[in-house]
């Protein structure tokens, strides 16, 4: 069955601090998406990546696809990354499946 | 990339009704999809616009319910018809081409 996983669930975090979350999926993904969600409901699309690792000012994605297993890191977290993070991914065909988020806040 | 827009942003409507959410693309795209957001849960895909013919609905939703419009390469429209309150939820639109997709800002349907 083809499904993605993502943890933690809830994550809390003072500013500053470098923030891990984990997403893995079963085997025969092309490509995987990690979004934003801010809590008016907009998704932003922040990586899609089928292999090694991407960066953009104080994200990063990693994928292993040995390990069936991606990373979305953020560095000196701020209140303003509080958000929900969702990882999704095609398993061959042009639909995504979707993880069922990751809710951070990030505190002063 | 490409930039999506949605209207209306939010609505609240009265059990029954109906209401017709638009989805406009600022440039041409081969896909177009439709999400449904219900509180607290992940996105769930509704159906895949077709260009000029039917749209493709997935398991558990059907045209009477959802009927899609989609006219040209950049413009779609969902209607959620017959509303009841489980409809509450934000409707998302997505376009883009293989493996890449845009989202829009989504429109927050609360339903009384």
């Amino acid at each position: 069955k083809n499904e993605v996983e993502q943890s933690p669930q809830n994550l809390t975090a003072q500013e500053g601090e470098f923030i891990t979350i984990n997403c893995s999926y079963s085997v025969g993904i092309s490509a995987l998406h990690w979004l934003q969600q801010h809590p008016g409901g907009g998704i932003v699309s922040l990586f899609m990546l089928s292999s090694g690792k991407k960066k953009h000012g104080r994200l990063i994605a990693t994928i292993n696809i040995q390990e069936k297993h991606s990373s979305l890191h953020i560095t000196a977290s701020h209140p303003r990354d509080s958000a929900v993070y969702i990882c999704a991914a095609y398993y061959n065909t042009d639909k995504l499946i979707f993880g069922t988020g990751t809710r951070l806040q990030v505190f002063p | 990339s490409a930039v999506i827009s949605q209207k209306p942003s939010r609505d609240i409507c009265q059990r029954g009704t109906s209401l017709t959410i638009q989805c406009q693309v600022d440039s041409q795209v081969t896909m177009m999809f439709w999400y449904r957001q219900q509180p607290g849960q992940s996105l769930t895909l509704i159906a895949t616009a077709n260009q000029g013919s039917e749209a493709t609905y997935e398991s558990g939703f059907v045209i009477d319910k959802f009927p899609i419009s989609r006219p040209n390469l950049t413009f779609s429209t969902l209607t959620v018809s017959n509303m009841s309150p489980e409809d509450s939820s934000i409707y998302l639109c997505s376009a883009g081409t293989t493996y890449e997709q845009y989202f829009g800002p989504g429109t927050r349907l609360t339903v009384t």
